[in-house]
């Protein structure tokens, strides 16, 4: 029962275009919301997150929009730059039993020159 | 900066032998986790400690055991390395409090059992 869920397990995007990384959730308790970067053969490292009582939050290039009707969350990037090119996971947490965070398969962003 | 590191990045061993991943934090953080990565499945959680000598099963902790015998340090056990357990192994640490949730993570070991 995947409780995190990326859809699209890769993305190629134009060097200055804008990337859109779209995770879905199931469950309602979750009221936290994180997107990790990994480079190959190196630890996530966070990015950018969302309490459940905002829809956006901005830092610099990235922007997190939070949709709870939809159970839905989406991040922006935007230029995009080839030192973007990694996997992105989507996380989530709440009361769900321990704060455990729940992580999405990740999705692996290309970005061309 | 925080750091967490880990006690090896790549590691070979064999069917059945026992095999231990260490896992040691600089930020004096209550919780620590192990999780492994495959392909297409993402981070999956093995084990986690909210406390020095506690630990609480993940969703996938069969064939795996874990030690925290001091706040900064936690260790993953395979007991007996099966194939099915090469892998990427992670660990993680992080604040107790509720709402400083983001997770820190180490460089990862990557265990190849033959």
């Amino acid at each position: 029962d995947q409780q995190v869920k990326q859809n699209s397990p890769s993305l190629s995007v134009q060097e200055g275009r804008i990337s859109i990384l779209n995770c879905d959730y199931t469950n309602s308790m979750f009221d936290y919301f994180l997107w990790y970067k990994k480079y190959p053969a190196e630890g996530p490292t966070f990015l950018i997150s969302i309490s459940s009582i905002k829809d956006k939050n901005e830092d610099g290039r990235f922007t997190v929009f939070l949709n709870k009707s939809a159970k839905h969350l989406s991040l922006h990037i935007v230029p995009s730059q080839p030192g973007d090119s990694a996997v992105y996971f989507c996380a989530a947490s709440g009361d769900t039993g321990g704060f455990k965070t729940i992580f999405g398969a990740g999705t692996r962003l290309f970005v061309k020159a | 900066d925080v750091k967490v590191t880990q006690s090896s990045r790549y590691l070979v061993k064999r069917t059945g032998e026992k095999v231990f991943l260490e896992c040691v934090q600089d930020m004096d953080h209550e919780n620590m986790f192990w999780y492994r990565q495959d392909p297409g499945l993402g981070l999956r959680l093995i084990y986690f400690s909210y406390d020095v000598k506690m630990k609480e099963k993940g969703d996938i902790p069969e064939g795996y055991s874990v030690s925290r015998e001091k706040k900064e340090r936690f260790s993953l056990i395979l007991e007996s390395a099966s194939t099915n357990q090469t892998s990427m192994y992670l660990c993680a640490s992080s604040f107790q409090r509720t709402l400083l949730r983001t997770q820190y993570f180490g460089p990862g070991t990557r265990l190849l059992v033959l």
